[in-house]
């Protein structure tokens, strides 16, 4: 079956423009996740969706970034003002439960912010 | 916090050797860890995931250990090979759902 998409793959943007980054989960997991990875760096947790619901939002590094997943499946990273220290790829995964045990990631997207 | 270190942080082996990659974890109240294979520019490929009641897991040429206790890992590939070549990370899942990563291990096996 499908994995867990993301769009689109790569994201060039100028300092202080907004951008949006979409995930997809697989179909009929309930938990989503969003990660940041710097160059070089293992992924860092950013926040966590059960449903529709934020449960944890403590790993955004500020005001600026924003993550919502209104109908509980489609998931959406939005960075305000981008920075240059916003460029990294931003890593989205999904989990049958919160229980499950292993988390499915999708390609990631690069943002450039130039 | 969680502090996830891969040693080491880039491996060069000629094919046909084994490859031994290490993990160490400073909290040992783990409900799961997790090796990963990142090639670049693509997302994470789970290879093993090892409960924290278990002592080690298999799937073909690789084998995964894990010493809760002492806090760590070790992935060990067998008999090397070009497409082995690849960012390894571990990661480990606490009692609640993150995940803490490691930077990785960059292997490249030589032809």
């Amino acid at each position: 079956g499908a994995g867990v998409s993301q769009s689109p793959r790569y994201k060039v943007a100028k300092r202080g423009q907004d951008v949006a980054l979409r995930c997809d989960p697989i179909s009929g997991h309930v938990s989503l996740f969003w990660y940041q990875q710097a160059l070089g760096q293992g992924p860092e947790f950013l926040t966590y969706f059960q449903n529709e619901a934020q449960l944890d939002k403590s790993g955004l590094p500020s005001d600026r970034f924003f993550a919502e997943r209104p109908e509980g499946s489609v998931s959406t990273l939005k960075i305000q003002r981008t920075q240059q220290e916003d460029s990294a790829v931003y890593l989205c995964a999904s989990s049958l439960t919160q229980g499950a045990a292993e988390q499915y990631f999708g390609p990631g997207t690069r943002l450039t912010v130039t | 916090k969680q502090e996830v270190t891969q040693i080491p942080a880039a491996l060069s082996v000629p094919e046909g050797e084994n490859l031994v990659l290490n993990c160490s974890f400073t909290d040992s109240a783990i409900y799961n860890l997790q090796w990963f294979r990142q090639d670049p520019g693509k997302g994470l490929t789970s290879l093993l995931l090892i409960q924290s009641s278990q002592r080690e897991q298999t799937s073909g040429r690789l084998n995964a250990s894990l010493d809760k206790s002492s806090g760590r890992s070790t992935l060990y590939i067998a008999a090397s090979q070009p497409g082995d070549s690849a960012t390894y990370l571990c990661a480990v899942r606490g009692n609640d759902y993150k995940l803490s990563f490691g930077a990785g291990t960059t292997v490249t096996v030589r032809a």
